[in-house]
Formats: structure tokens, sequence, C-alpha cells
């Protein structure tokens, strides 16, 4: 059962251009991330948030950025995406020690 | 250096046979472990997690912690066809912030029909 949402599935664009990807968690949960997952299947940790504070991992490009307008929502702009942004982007919340994960948004950069 | 790493990289079993995953952490500071699972396609979903010493079984599943060697691990006995997927081993504790997820690199388990 779903209860962490991302849109698009997927979204192919080219070198350059500015993508949004949504998430939102109906769990009422307190802390969001963002994951991207590379070809090699390794998931590594971009964002967290909560309460309005946020952690960057120090290796993710300026380029990118978290967007949230209430709990429950925590989306992620690229602005001007280079190949190697290329990668499932997951989304993903949690309330005590466990994480829930969305589906996923499959970015391709042509 | 991954702070957890998994092994092996990928399994086969036949159907009905025993998988066993392993996880070694590198930081003491890890208390909490889960074991994820990833089908194509979707999203990891937590399988189950383990904090004490010993074993913790859930149906067919069986993970095992042993905090003195930092060392988890997972079996899984009657292995389905519907096993075959992607497991992550994650840990948390003091060193990894806010609860944060420290994920290994995942093992690729496919059961043969």
């Amino acid at each position: 059962e779903t209860a962490v949402f991302q849109t698009p599935n997927y979204h192919v664009t080219q070198v350059g251009n500015e993508v949004s990807f949504n998430c939102k968690q109906t769990l009422g949960h307190d802390t969001m991330y963002w994951y991207k997952q590379d070809s090699k299947k390794l998931l590594k940790i971009m964002f967290s948030y909560n309460n309005k504070q946020l952690i960057v991992n120090e290796t993710v490009p300026r380029r990118f950025s978290p967007q949230s307008s209430d709990k429950a929502h925590l989306n992620l702009r690229i602005k001007s995406v280079e190949p190697e942004d290329s990668a499932v982007y997951l989304c993903a919340s949690r309330q005590g020690r466990e994480q829930y994960f969305g589906p996923g948004t499959r970015l391709t950069v042509l | 250096q991954q702070k957890v790493q998994q092994s092996p990289e990928s399994l086969s079993v036949p159907e009905g046979g025993m998988a066993s995953l392993n996880c070694t952490s590198s930081d003491r500071n890890f208390q909490y472990f889960w074991w994820y699972r990833q089908h194509s396609g979707e999203g990891p979903k937590a399988l189950m997690s383990i904090f004490s010493d010993g074993d913790k079984k859930e149906g067919r599943f069986t993970a095992h912690l042993n905090k003195a060697s930092l060392h988890v691990s997972l079996h899984i006995r009657d292995s389905q066809p519907s096993d075959s997927a992607l497991y992550f081993c994650a840990a948390s504790g003091l060193s990894s912030g806010s609860w944060q997820l420290i994920f290994g690199s995942g093992t690729q388990l496919t059961v043969m029909p």
C-alpha cells in the first residue's frame, strides 16, 4: 500500500533544461528525504528535511534544490540538468527509525 | 570507504532453497539495522529490523545480529521466485545523524523456478 507518492514516474529531458519532481507522503511523518539511485543501484542520500531544517549532503551539486510547502510535501528541482543526473530519484519519509520510500522518478538526460 | 558493506553482490538460489545475505558495518556507533527489499520498478520497502544481538524470525525470514563483530545476516528459507529482488542492509545510530539510514550496496537475489 503506497503512502509516499511521487510524480512523474518517468521524465526524459535534454541537457540544460530545468526539471521538477514532486513527492507527497500521507503518513503524517515529520522527516522527508530525497535519494539518488544510480545505474549501479547505489542509494545516495541527497537531502533530509525536518521541521523546516534542511540537511544537505555536501556532495550534491548546487543545481539541485529541495522545495517544501508543508511537512507532507518535499519536491526536488534540478536547474540545468547534466548527463550524470540520469538516475532514479527516490523520496522517503520517516517517523521513528523506519523509512518509507516512494516508487521513484526515473530521469533520463539526453 | 563505505560504512556498510554487503556480500555477495549477487546470489542465485533454486526455488525452495536457502538464501543467505551478509552485511558488515565499519562503524561501532551503528546500533540499529534493517533489511530493505526492492523489486524492479519499485522503491525499497523495509523487510525487517533487528536491534538486539541474536536471531529475529519473521515467517521465512530470519535476521541475525552480532554487535561485537558488527555483522548482520538475513536468511530466507524456502525461497520463492517472488523473493527475487535487490536486498539492502541499512544501519543507523549516533554517528549517522537524526536516525539517517546508511545503506549498503545491495545484494541482487535471483530465485530460479
